[in-house]
């Protein structure tokens, strides 16, 4: 079984650009949730997707979104990017959204905004 | 969520034990304790979880306090592979979970 991938590992953006962050969960899973994780810092959870919908966020404002698809793989982006926003962006996956065993995270993108 | 506490870092010895606390006094009855740790450049990665009883899995040990206000992680012979960021999270469940600062092991050779 394949474990969590996530694309791009690396990138570069400017301030006010828009970013698309990708991530293939493991095979089986049906959840997603994005994490974001600051240099020094541990993972803030950002929000998670359940077959597809929107099932909890956390203290992030609206240009962050995301999608899951049907496959259950899943995207983030992130509109009017500020410098803050520099960043490690972990995806993780389970079985179900109320699980309360282990969480499988991919080794994340790490996003540079200058 | 429950506030934990645990310490910024710890040192052990290569083949010795470690014992990583932390401290959850607020957690709430149905919280599970939940560890996760964090190897430089890579993500999260699921140590172990327990509800009351202590538990055991192949990476490592949950000893939970009678109260359950307490918690202690237990690495049976700690490896340079050990070294990495603990992450104690009490939750209710998986869904969201609150990473704080963790316990930063260093393990000597």
């Amino acid at each position: 079984e394949t474990g969590v991938t996530q694309s791009p590992t690396h990138l570069i953006k400017t301030r006010g650009q828009q970013v698309t962050l990708r991530c293939s969960s493991q095979s089986g899973h049906n959840t997603v949730s994005w994490y974001q994780q600051a240099l020094g810092q541990g993972p803030q959870f950002i929000f998670q997707y359940y077959r597809e919908e929107e099932n909890g966020r956390g203290n992030f404002p609206p240009r962050f979104s995301g999608l899951q698809f049907p496959n259950y793989s899943s995207e983030l982006n992130v509109n009017a990017l500020e410098l803050d926003d520099s960043a490690l962006y972990l995806c993780a996956s389970s079985w179900t959204s109320g699980f309360t065993g282990e969480l499988f995270f991919g080794e994340g993108s790490r996003l540079t905004v200058l | 969520d429950a506030k934990t506490t645990q310490p910024n870092s710890m040192e052990s010895n290569e083949e010795e034990p470690v014992h990583l606390p932390c401290n959850h006094s607020t957690i709430s009855g149905t919280d599970y304790i939940h560890w996760y740790r964090q190897l430089p450049s890579q993500g999260p990665e699921y140590v172990i979880h327990g509800l009351t009883s202590n538990v055991n899995n192949r990476m490592a040990s949950l000893a939970i306090a009678e109260d359950r206000k307490s918690s202690t992680l237990i690495l049976h012979r700690a490896t340079l592979r050990d070294a990495a960021v603990y992450y104690c999270i009490p939750s209710g469940s998986a869904r969201q979970l609150t990473f704080g600062s963790g316990t930063q092991l260093t393990v000597l050779p």
